[in-house]
């Protein structure tokens, strides 16, 4: 089984600021990760998603995320953030394998972008 | 082009009722998938189909009956619906499992009086 856990459950956040929003997990076996954003009365978007390689992933929107196996971590950072940005952000897993490779998401982040 | 959809948007009803909620995509996927998504924000899935077969059933009531009739549609049904009903649900679609990242429609709002 998998869990997903965000830190944070709300990041304010002034416009033009960096922000990072923090997520780890638990897995007894290899794990896909993503992030996802919902915008306000929307369903979720696919961010970016790490399956192998490089551990630094470039999303859409200027977003990118770390993964870091020994820390079982996977942190989404933005340099500069615009309050277009203001959405909730979810991280998820799916394992590598199995019948049944559900995505497991965590609680979610509220990222608010200040003026 | 709406690539999953949903319909309806928006669902008020009475306790006891029975509803669908409809979904389709049209982007020749072959999993689809139910979410509930409570007013915390929480998103937990319900049902999986692939190629019109159950492949993930989690503990929900037996109230709640997926149901596809082909692979490019999943429909929910729900009976005897109660205040603890009340949420949004999500489908999704994606090209097989696992890395392959999920398409959301934008979720149909049920609130129960």
């Amino acid at each position: 089984a998998q869990s997903v856990t965000q830190l944070d459950s709300q990041v304010p956040v002034f416009e033009e600021a960096p922000v990072e929003l923090r997520c780890n997990y638990s897995s007894s076996v290899s794990v896909y990760l993503f992030w996802y954003v919902q915008y306000p009365n929307q369903g979720l978007q696919l961010l970016l998603k790490y399956l192998s390689g490089s551990t630094l992933v470039k999303g859409i929107n200027g977003f990118e995320a770390e993964f870091n196996k020994s820390q079982t971590s996977f942190h989404l950072r933005k340099p500069s953030v615009h309050i277009s940005d203001t959405a909730e952000y979810f991280c998820a897993v799916s394992p590598f394998s199995g019948s049944a490779r559900q995505l497991t998401f965590g609680s979610g982040t509220q990222l608010t972008v200040l003026p | 082009d709406t690539a999953v959809s949903q319909t309806p948007k928006y669902l008020v009803t009475q306790m006891g009722n029975d509803k669908s909620i409809k979904c389709e995509q049209n982007l020749g996927h072959d999993t689809m998938y139910w979410y509930k998504q409570d007013s915390k924000k929480f998103l937990k899935i319900m049902f999986s189909y692939n190629n019109k077969e159950l492949i993930i059933n989690e503990t929900v009531p037996n109230r709640f009956s997926p149901k596809s009739p082909d692979k490019a549609h999943l429909n929910l049904h729900i009976n005897s619906l109660e205040l603890g009903d009340s949420a949004v649900y999500f489908c999704a679609s994606s090209q097989g499992q696992g890395y392959q990242p999920q398409h959301f429609g934008d979720g149909t709002r049920l609130s129960i009086l």
